[in-house]
């Protein structure tokens, strides 16, 4: 098994809506992440899972919130939606979170594309 | 806090141009250096990388160095080609907690034939 994948592909959600996106990950990744990239940026931080608990979280709101499992998915929810999160949200994976993780470098699914109405 | 700088674009070469993307950055300690590629509709593909300073990271013909001294990671290659057609991310990962990406604004390159 390998790469990340992420479903759905696309995605149009009305405002005030709820959304759930999911992200597979590859066997052994114990630390995932998720970045939401607004067009024509680059991905901004939303949180970072490490073997099921939060261990990190960048500038989002608690309506942005997540799971992961112990089979390496995971999920990004967002509540309450807003025009603001129509984006790209890209989910990472890496098998460390240590020094040693920092070097591999994460990787990346192809994201979900959603469209907030 | 961390950051990353990187030049604006687009950038517009011919096919077998020299292409060269600036990248600064600031940071505390000593942070992994990566470039990224993200192709039209694609998420992110790592390019390269380097871990400490004067590590040159190189793969499929593009090249950078970690430059301590100048806090930069400046990508290169020799020769573009119109499938380098992409926007190109310089990112550092912070090692001070989480250790979450900081990516750049990204720099689209555009070769044409």
């Amino acid at each position: 098994e390998t790469g990340v994948t992420q479903s759905p592909t696309h995605l149009i959600k009305t405002r005030g809506q709820q959304v759930t996106l999911r992200c597979s990950s590859q066997s052994g990744h114990n630390t995932v992440s998720w970045y939401q990239q607004a067009l024509g940026q680059g991905p901004q931080f939303i949180f970072q899972y490490y073997r099921e608990e939060e261990n990190g979280r960048g500038n989002f709101p608690p309506r942005f919130s997540g799971l992961q499992f112990p089979n390496y998915s995971s999920e990004l929810n967002v509540n309450a939606l807003e025009l603001d999160d129509s984006a790209l949200y890209l989910c990472a994976s890496s098998p460390e979170t240590s020094i040693r993780g920092s070097s591999y470098g994460y990787t990346f699914g192809s994201g979900t594309r959603l469209t907030v109405v | 806090g961390n950051s990353v700088t990187q030049m604006e674009g687009p950038v517009t070469l011919s096919e077998e141009a020299f292409l060269t993307i600036n990248c600064t950055y600031t940071a505390t300690g000593y942070p992994s250096l990566f470039w990224y590629v993200q192709y039209p509709g694609e998420g992110l593909q790592l390019l390269l990388k380097a871990t400490k300073a004067d590590d040159k990271g190189s793969n499929k013909g593009f090249e950078a160095t970690y430059r301590k001294e100048t806090t930069s990671f400046h990508l290169e290659k020799g020769s573009v080609q119109v499938s380098d057609s992409a926007v190109y991310f310089c990112a550092l990962i912070d090692t001070s907690g989480t250790y979450k990406y900081i990516f750049g604004t990204g720099t689209r390159l555009k070769v044409l034939a």
